[in-house]
């Protein structure tokens, strides 16, 4: 079993609608998630961090944290073209261990 | 604030030959990551520090992977004979603290033929 599970993809939705990309986790000491962007050549950006269970937004991103069933989420809503990349779901487990998923591509189409 | 620097950015070797990437974390950052991202996966921990300690360094392939960071703010990582599996881009991160949210350079692409 991976670490760090997410579904490759792609995934595909119209400009405006919401996108909602997932990731599954093993290690249940996990304390820090985080998602990150990564566009085709270049190296992962930081999107948003969360530490505790409930929702985080941040414009028109939210991360959702459900620690009792190991699952961390991202929300994106009014997609944009511009959005169209992979996101990479990370995971800070035990003895400060880092994982990353192997990302799920984003297509969002005009 | 100045990010991750990395260098070279692009590099060809041949098999059985040495190669060596630089990094520079974000002034501050304690701790510092390098990264294997082969095509299509996902970024793989290689070591951590925290200042010029490892604090994980067991997916580093030892018998030819090496990596220091003497004075605990830039680090070098070294390949030594490189493979051809060693083809992939080797990012560098820092961040404030352990747990903490890590911020990437822009990445050596390694080709090894």
């Amino acid at each position: 079993q991976k670490e760090v599970e997410q579904n490759s993809g792609p995934l595909s939705v119209p400009e405006g609608a919401i996108a909602s990309l997932n990731c599954t986790y093993s290690d249940r000491g996990s304390q820090s998630f985080f998602w990150y962007r990564q566009y085709s050549g270049k190296s992962p950006e930081l999107i948003m961090f969360i530490y505790s269970n409930g929702d985080k937004e941040d414009g028109r991103f939210t991360a959702q944290l459900n620690k009792a069933s190991q699952y961390v989420s991202l929300l994106i809503r009014d997609s944009q073209p511009s959005d169209s990349a992979t996101y990479l779901c990370a995971v800070n487990g035990n003895f400060n261990k880092f994982y990353f998923g192997s990302g799920t591509k984003l297509n969002v189409k005009p | 604030e100045a990010g991750v620097a990395q260098s070279p950015r692009y590099k060809i070797i041949e098999k059985r030959q040495s190669v060596a990437f630089w990094c520079n974390p974000i002034s501050g950052h304690a701790t510092l990551y390098w990264y294997q991202q082969i095509l299509g996966q996902g970024p793989k921990l290689l070591i951590q520090f925290q200042n010029n300690g490892v604090v994980d360094d067991s997916q580093l392939p030892k018998d030819r992977f090496s990596a220091e960071r003497l004075k605990g703010v830039d680090s070098t990582l070294k390949i030594q004979p490189a493979k051809l599996e060693d083809s992939a881009v080797y990012l560098c991160a820092s961040s404030s603290g352990l747990a903490r949210e890590q911020y990437f350079g822009p990445g050596t692409r390694l080709t090894v033929t």
